[in-house]
């Protein structure tokens, strides 16, 4: 099993609707957890951060599911501007040898008009 | 403020060659983050430094090396260059712990023919 798995899509969703896309993850002992969000050929930006159950953000919601180990994103009312990939990170190793971000493949997202 | 600052931004080589991949963080970011990514996968980490110290390595070869210096500024060096390391080179910086919120550089995109 891969550290950290996300369902490459793409998703093709209409302007306005609500899509939901998970990750999951084999390090059970991970605390926090990050969804970033990358446009083509740009750098990834920070989306949210996971430390609970979950985080709202406006449209974005994250969710947590420690024993099922996934995260999943929830975007409602989607604009053609969410149109990008979204990374799923997962932190790995532990703090004393060699901690680090596992990032997933990423999920492509198209938001049609 | 400027953000994470990457140079060059395109680069081209040839195989054998040798590499130097410069970054700036943010001022006051101590951490500094670096990541090769390949079209169509996640962000892959190569090392983590805070205070000029390697804090995590992923699993790369020797050829990469990294250090950071005195004003936390950090170059990634890649000796003997493969084709397949023909990459989008990212740089993020953090205040102190890599879970800290990442911002990423533009990245440098370098060619390896």
């Amino acid at each position: 099993r891969k550290e950290v798995e996300q369902d490459p899509g793409p998703f093709n969703v209409p302007e306005g609707a609500t899509v939901a896309f998970n990750c999951t993850y084999s390090n059970s002992a991970s605390q926090s957890f990050f969804w970033y969000r990358q446009d083509c050929r740009k750098e990834p930006k920070l989306l949210m951060s996971v430390y609970s159950s979950g985080n709202e953000d406006g449209r974005f919601t994250a969710q947590l599911n420690r024993a099922s180990q996934y995260i999943s994103l929830l975007i409602r009312d989607s604009k053609l501007s969410d149109s990008a990939t979204y990374l799923c990170v997962v932190p790995g190793g532990t703090m004393d040898s060699n901690y680090q971000l596992i990032w997933g493949a990423g999920t492509k997202l198209i938001i049609k008009p | 403020d400027a953000g994470v600052t990457q140079s060059p931004t395109h680069l081209i080589k040839t195989r054998g060659q040798h590499v130097t991949l410069r970054c700036s963080p943010i001022s006051g970011h101590k951490s500094v983050s670096w990541y090769q990514q390949v079209l169509g996968q996640g962000p892959q980490f190569i090392f983590q430094y805070y205070e000029k110290e390697e804090r995590g390595r992923g699993n790369f070869p020797d050829r990469f090396s990294a250090r950071q210096f005195p004003n936390y500024s950090s170059e990634l060096n890649v000796n003997a260059l493969l084709l397949g390391d023909s990459a989008l080179y990212l740089c993020a910086s953090s205040l102190v712990l890599v879970t800290d919120t990442q911002y990423f550089g533009p990245g440098t995109r370098l060619t390896v023919l």
